[in-house]
């Protein structure tokens, strides 16, 4: 049982670049969320999706787009990187809705970009 | 959006002291979690408390919703222990999602 995996686990981008975070669940959770983490920081929410075919954004959405094709994957993509999104991205999957337990954190993804 | 607060934002102790981190939150929830965040970034789910008292070994957490607060006691710590705490509460989203205190930065020492 893998839980939540994240790829890659390091990355670094240049000014402009694309890249797509992978995320992947096989607990069959309907909820998955992108969040990411800066230095000295709580978690704040990028994405999320409360089931295949439905996302929505949270508190800090620009820059990103995300699509939940199925229940299992949950990919983040970054448009067009800037050295703003430098930083630690988690992503988690939860069993109940409504912020209930179960929360399942990926082991993140640190990226640089210069 | 809701406010999330916690303290104290850093704590140092040694090894067999006993602790408690608070964790305030600006409106009424139906849930809160904690987590821990250890020295290598992996973040664990420790408490799901909307209310009342939980115990897990030498962990605890007490959360009063009424009052809106709650509480993460660590006895007898241990260098373990070290790494950061969260409190996390849904937000004001359609899903609900969790949002996340700024966290109380622990070092055990032995």
């Amino acid at each position: 049982n893998a839980g939540v995996t994240q790829t890659p686990k390091f990355q670094v981008l240049k000014t402009g670049q694309s890249m797509t975070l992978q995320c992947a669940q096989d607990m069959n959770h309907e909820y998955m969320s992108w969040y990411r983490q800066d230095p000295g920081m709580g978690l704040r929410l990028i994405h999320y999706s409360v089931g295949a075919g439905i996302t929505d954004q949270g508190e800090v959405p620009n820059g990103y787009n995300v699509s939940r094709s199925t229940t299992e994957d949950f990919p983040l993509r970054l448009l067009s990187a800037a050295p703003s999104q430098t930083s630690v991205y988690f992503c988690a999957s939860s069993y109940l809705g409504k912020g209930g337990g179960g929360y399942t954190f990926g082991s993140g993804t640190r990226l640089t970009v210069v | 959006g809701i406010q999330v607060e916690q303290s104290p934002p850093d704590l140092i102790l040694q090894e067999g002291a006993n602790s408690t981190l608070r964790c305030n939150f600006s409106d009424s929830v139906n849930n809160l979690q904690w987590f821990h965040q250890n020295p290598w970034g992996q973040l664990i789910n420790l408490f799901y408390i909307p209310s009342g008292t939980k115990q897990n070994g030498r962990l605890s957490a007490t959360t009063v919703a009424t009052e809106r607060y709650s509480l993460l006691y660590i006895s007898s710590s241990q260098t373990t222990d070290s790494g950061v705490y969260f409190c996390a509460v849904p937000g004001y989203n359609a899903g609900n999602m969790l949002t996340f205190g700024g966290g109380t930065r622990l070092m055990v020492k032995p």
